[in-house]
């Protein structure tokens, strides 16, 4: 089946330095999704980006969606002690499901 | 943006009883809705689509007659897990997805329940 293979599956950073997380897939999807989850809550919506090649910003977050529409990265500038959490990119089925990679958890030491 | 709670946040209960989770969707109807389950340190893995008026669909691999998922309304569903083990412990998270937006219809999280099987 479909899968998505995110990387790293960890980070520790110090506090101002920047961040890099990406996803590949075996398969194209046409919509690429970033997504944020806090400890006992739900993901919330980041990023999402639909054309191959698009770079998309939302404040110090920036993410691309690659040519071969296979693999999108994640970058978070100057981070800060409430970017902890663990950042995943999903990919999005027909019907509207969603599958997740397996989740980059950021840490960030002030 | 939209608002999607889920009912209860947490629940313990014993090894044979059925527990039933509440997702609805606060401020828009959502004709579907989707059920999650996710384990420590894992990732989110997507059980069954809920579809208002009619009968779920289910992933590979899910029991259907376990996890019974009723979309009463165009602002709830729910999830019963029925006869439940100590292997059904785990993160149940709903989402709802709300039409109309430009490019897809995107997907709002609840902030999920946590189940404990004794």
């Amino acid at each position: 089946g479909q899968q998505l293979n995110q990387s790293p599956q960890s980070m520790f950073i110090q506090e101002g330095e920047d961040v890099s997380m990406n996803c590949t897939s075996s398969s194209i999807f046409n919509t690429w999704l970033w997504y944020k989850q806090d400890p006992g809550e739900g993901p919330v919506l980041l990023i999402a980006l639909y054309k191959a090649g698009e770079l998309t910003s939302n404040g110090r977050l920036t993410a691309q969606f690659g040519i071969t529409r296979k693999d999108s990265f994640l970058n978070i500038s100057a981070s800060i002690p409430s970017d902890v959490g663990i950042y995943f990119c999903a990919g999005l089925l027909p019907g509207g499901k969603l599958i997740f990679g397996q989740g980059t958890e950021l840490s960030v030491k002030p | 943006g939209a608002v999607v709670s889920q009912h209860p946040s947490w629940v313990i209960c014993k090894s044979g009883t059925s527990v039933k989770i509440e997702c609805r969707s606060l401020d828009f109807q959502a004709t579907t809705m989707f059920w999650y389950r996710q384990f420590p340190k894992q990732s989110l893995m997507l059980m069954a689509t809920s579809n208002e008026g009619s009968k779920a669909t289910y992933e590979q691999g899910v029991e259907k007659d376990k996890f019974l998922i009723n979309h009463a309304s165009l602002t709830l569903s729910t999830l019963t897990v029925t006869s439940a083990h100590p292997e059904d412990s785990s993160f149940y998270i709903c989402s709802a997805q709300r039409p109309g937006l430009p490019s897809y219809n995107e997907q709002f999280f609840g902030p999920g329940t946590r189940l404990t099987v004794l």
